[in-house]
């Protein structure tokens, strides 16, 4: 059981909009900013979004983060066959004084 | 270009040790925390533990917690995870990463490819 809720699967297709939601709490979430992760099989996972909402350089701009109290969302828009990949948030926690990830969402681009 | 090259990972027995090691280069270490995040077959990422830049501030996940000893060298710019009583469930791949700043509770922004440690008799 992950201390960050995300749906476990998104689908969309080629185009489409998709939102992936990340829901926390206080200690986590609720007092601190908010990476997005994007992982495929047997690679090195990649920053996709930092402090909530900034793109590092080089992460397309279909790509959009944002927070709203103890929640966060991932927004990819004009997808691509290429997003399919498995996505994480994650985020600090005062309780357990540590990095704390969601269980990740497995995208399908249809 | 930051580079990050995880090594030590094998086939252990339940209740045996192993020592990763994470070499890095293309930044400035000593300037980053650094990030242990594992990922068991069919499961999903889970951080292992964290250290601050001047290893001042260490942290650990609680099924770890005892059995895992998380350190660096800065001068030699490597990062390492001691692991000790391993189970089967410490079976997973072994992501070593670089922190976006040197507090602990900054987030990973750099991955390394991985190390695959398997418990098994």
């Amino acid at each position: 059981q992950s201390v960050l809720t995300q749906p476990p699967s998104a689908s969309g297709t080629p185009g489409q909009r998709i939102i992936i939601s990340c829901s926390g709490t206080i200690p986590n979430i609720g007092s601190h900013t908010v990476n997005w992760y994007q992982h495929l099989p047997g690679t090195a996972p990649k920053l996709l979004i930092q402090y909530n909402n900034h793109r590092p350089s080089g992460v397309p701009d279909r790509f959009s983060g944002s927070k709203s109290g103890t929640s966060a969302s991932l927004d990819i828009s004009g997808l691509q066959s290429e997003d399919e990949a498995e996505y994480y948030c994650a985020a600090w926690d005062d309780n357990l004084n540590g990095w704390v990830l969601g269980g990740g969402t497995k995208l399908t681009v249809l | 270009e930051v580079q990050l090259v995880e090594s030590g990972g094998g086939l252990v027995q339940p209740g045996r040790s192993l020592r990763l090691s994470c070499e890095v280069s293309g930044f400035t270490f000593d300037d980053h925390a650094m990030h242990w995040v594992r990922q068991a077959p069919g499961k999903g990422l889970e951080w292992v533990s964290g250290i601050s830049s001047n290893s001042a501030n260490i942290g650990y996940a609680d099924s770890v917690k005892g059995r895992f000893t998380i350190s660096r060298d800065n001068a030699k710019k490597s990062l390492f995870l001691q692991l000790n009583s391993l189970r089967a469930e410490d079976t997973a791949v072994y992501y070593c990463a670089k922190a976006e700043r040197g507090g602990l509770y900054s987030g990973a922004d750099y991955w390394g490819q991985g190390t695959l440690v398997t418990v098994s008799s």
